[in-house]
């Protein structure tokens, strides 16, 4: 069984551009949730795709936007990048199901990538 | 909303000592509770999980029981040793209509040999 794979593993930009992160979610997995890890904090909740629909947000700004495609692998595209943006950015994939329960609620991260704003 | 405390670090221990690290939480309903582990460089991963109250995780050696009546998830393990040395995130996962994870900022362990 493949684990949850994210690319590039890391990435540096400039202030203004605009980056896209990948994710893989692991096989038999239909719900993708992507995190923000600043250095030296807990992970935040950016969103969270389910079947190729948004499906909860966190408290992040609109230029913070994903994807899922149909085989349930998901992008992250983050546009005008700021400073405070540079963080380990992870995805993190679950068997899904609306109502959570055990198995629905457990969640398997990714490596994660690590976003470098210059 | 929902949010996790748990206990600052660093926490510096020698090997084969006894660790605690407190976890509370607030949150709506019955949430899983969830301990998480994180080596330099890498992403997280499950150490162990609680998903009612009463339950005992454990996995490694690591332990925590889900309390309700105090909200809380204190990860314990007897005898600590070097491969230990780690960040550990306690976190819960709310059983409303999704499936987000609130994390604690994490507390680094070092254990000496």
């Amino acid at each position: 069984e493949t684990g949850v794979t994210q690319s590039p593993t890391h990435l540096i930009k400039t202030r203004g551009q605009q980056v896209t992160l990948r994710c893989s979610s692991q096989s038999g997995h239909n719900t993708v949730s992507w995190y923000q890890q600043a250095l030296g904090q807990g992970p935040q909740f950016i969103f969270q795709y389910y079947r190729e629909e948004e499906n909860g947000r966190g408290n992040f700004p609109p230029r913070f936007s994903g994807l899922q495609f149909p085989n349930y692998s998901s992008e992250l595209n983050v546009n005008a990048l700021e400073l405070d943006d540079s963080a380990l950015y992870l995805c993190a994939s679950s068997p899904g199901g609306l109502a959570g329960g055990p198995l629905g609620n457990e969640q398997f991260f990714g490596p994660g990538t690590r976003l470098t704003v210059l | 909303g929902d949010s996790v405390t748990q206990m600052e670090g660093p926490v510096t221990l020698s090997e084969e000592a006894f660790l605690t690290i407190n976890c509370t939480y607030t949150a709506t309903g019955y949430p899983s509770l969830f301990w998480y582990v994180q080596y330099p460089g890498e992403g997280l991963q499950l150490l162990l999980k609680a998903t009612k109250a009463d339950d005992k995780g454990s996995n490694k050696g690591f332990e925590a029981t889900y309390r309700k009546e105090t909200t809380s998830f204190h990860l314990e393990k007897g005898s600590v040793q070097v491969s230990d040395s780690a960040v550990y995130f306690c976190a819960l996962s709310g059983a409303g209509g999704y499936q987000k994870v609130t994390f604690g900022t994490g507390t680094k362990l070092q254990v000496i040999p």
